[in-house]
């Protein structure tokens, strides 16, 4: 079955450091979002792609955070610098297209701790 | 989007039903209800989605209430593998540039 890739799986990084996270979507899915997952609570959307656009990115701080999916394939997120409160799973999801009739299909996440 | 209610947590004995609910009351006729579950240190997996007739696939049973105001999704043989949080979310199928909602869901714990 086709998966969502994502790496690196952990990471820690220092306050006030860059970090960055990758996701390669299932081949041919045009759309893909970049949720973060605070423990306890549901993922909540960062960013949405469509190709190579961005579609969505109300909910990103874009103080520090940025994301880029430049040849419309797989993307990547950065936070620079991380704060202590950046601690969270970043979860990346694709589809099909944007008709939802197909679900999402998410990745494995990236669990970022911010020391 | 439409808000959902769910319990925030559940129990189930292994090998039982699992019954989990969902309240929807402002749903929109063109909102569909969907479920997903999130398995502990993995992202969400979809299970199924309904508009207002019961749905039925190989992981679950959806059943939507005639008002469409409520639904409960149904497990019918529950494994241990099935603990897990359970995510209920109301929204059109088709809509630009909208994505889904989570809530914080209901945390079920299948036991032994």
């Amino acid at each position: 079955e086709a998966e969502v890739a994502q790496s690196p799986r952990y990471k820690i990084t220092e306050k006030s450091q860059a970090v960055a996270f990758w996701c390669d979507p299932i081949s041919g899915h045009a759309t893909l979002y970049w949720y973060r997952q605070i423990l306890g609570q549901g993922p909540e959307l960062l960013v949405q792609f469509q190709d190579e656009s961005v579609v969505d990115d109300s909910q990103l701080p874009k103080d520090r955070f940025s994301a880029e999916r430049l040849k419309g394939v797989d993307s990547t997120l950065k936070i620079q610098p991380a704060e202590l409160g950046d601690s969270a799973m970043y979860l990346c999801a694709s589809s099909f297209r944007q008709t939802l009739d197909y679900g999402y299909t998410f990745g494995s996440g990236t669990r970022l701790t911010v020391v | 989007d439409a808000k959902t209610t769910q319990p925030p947590s559940m129990d189930c004995a292994e090998g039982r039903a699992a019954n989990l609910p969902c309240n929807h009351s402002t749903i929109s006729g063109n909102e569909y209800v969907y479920w997903y579950r999130q398995i502990h240190s993995q992202g969400p997996q979809y299970i199924i989605h309904g508009l207002k007739n019961n749905e039925t696939n190989e992981m679950a049973s959806l059943i939507i209430t005639e008002d469409r105001k409520s639904s409960t999704l149904i497990l019918p043989h529950a494994t241990l593998r099935d603990t897990a949080v359970y995510y209920c979310i109301v929204r059109v199928a088709e809509n630009y540039g909208q994505n889904f909602v989570f809530g914080p869901g209901t945390r079920l714990s299948v036991l032994p």
